[in-house]
């Protein structure tokens, strides 16, 4: 029934490691993004991928890569965490409507990773 | 560079009455702008979408205004609800099919009954 889901829900974890996070969309959408939601509450986009290929980049540490296996799955792995890393990672997806794009995005529950 | 503002402080208002929410944008000429409701520990929920050329989108209890001139959009929630209580974002996306969605911070809005 889930739309678009994410795992794990909490990350807690060293200065140094290496961690995953994976995310899911049952909506047969053809995009779908990473955004990063700091203390602040500011959500911002870093990455989004259009059946597989990447298509948003935005200024982003390259210790952050995503992968997308299928148009089905945006997973995001992490490489050498950061103080700085902490934060909540939304998983969103969109389909866009002819004509334009209004891409009305599904957001999942949110990650909440926090670095030690 | 691209800004937009929505009023930090909270909004206190009691059952019944209007909601006023408001986004202000720099810097940016939108061609869609949309209103999410995110509620605490979840991630945001679509609620509505305005074009740049529509001045203003109703759905139920909700109104959306847009004025490309003034740069600023209006949220507004008519006979307001306990459980309206939320923050409320609002996004631009530009032209062109990227999908890039720029936020700002949330208004969060608190209705007492």
């Amino acid at each position: 029934d889930t739309a678009v889901s994410q795992t794990p829900k909490y990350l807690v974890t060293q200065m140094g490691n290496d961690k995953s996070i994976k995310c899911e969309q049952n909506l047969g959408h053809d995009t779908m993004y990473w955004y990063k939601q700091d203390s602040k509450k500011f959500l911002k986009i870093m990455f989004s991928y259009n059946n597989k290929e990447l298509i948003i980049n935005e200024t982003v540490p390259n210790r952050f890569s995503p992968k997308s296996p299928d148009k089905a799955h945006l997973n995001l792995h992490i490489n050498s965490l950061e103080l700085g890393d902490s934060a909540v990672y939304f998983c969103a997806s969109s389909h866009p409507r002819t004509g334009g794009s209004y891409n009305e995005q599904f957001f999942g529950p949110g990650t909440r990773l926090t670095v030690l | 560079s691209q800004k937009i503002e929505q009023n930090s402080e909270a909004l206190n208002i009691q059952e019944g009455k209007t909601a006023t929410l408001t986004c202000n944008y720099t810097n940016y000429s939108p061609a869609y702008l949309q209103w999410y409701r995110q509620d605490p520990g979840r991630g945001p929920v679509f609620l509505l979408l305005i074009r740049e050329n529509e001045k203003e989108k109703r759905k139920e209890r909700l109104k959306v205004t847009f004025d490309t001139t003034l740069k600023q959009s209006l949220f507004h929630i008519t006979a307001s609800q306990p459980a309206d209580s939320a923050t409320y974002l609002c996004a631009l996306l530009g032209r062109g099919n990227t999908g890039k969605l720029i936020f700002g911070q949330g208004t969060t809005l608190q209705v007492k009954p």
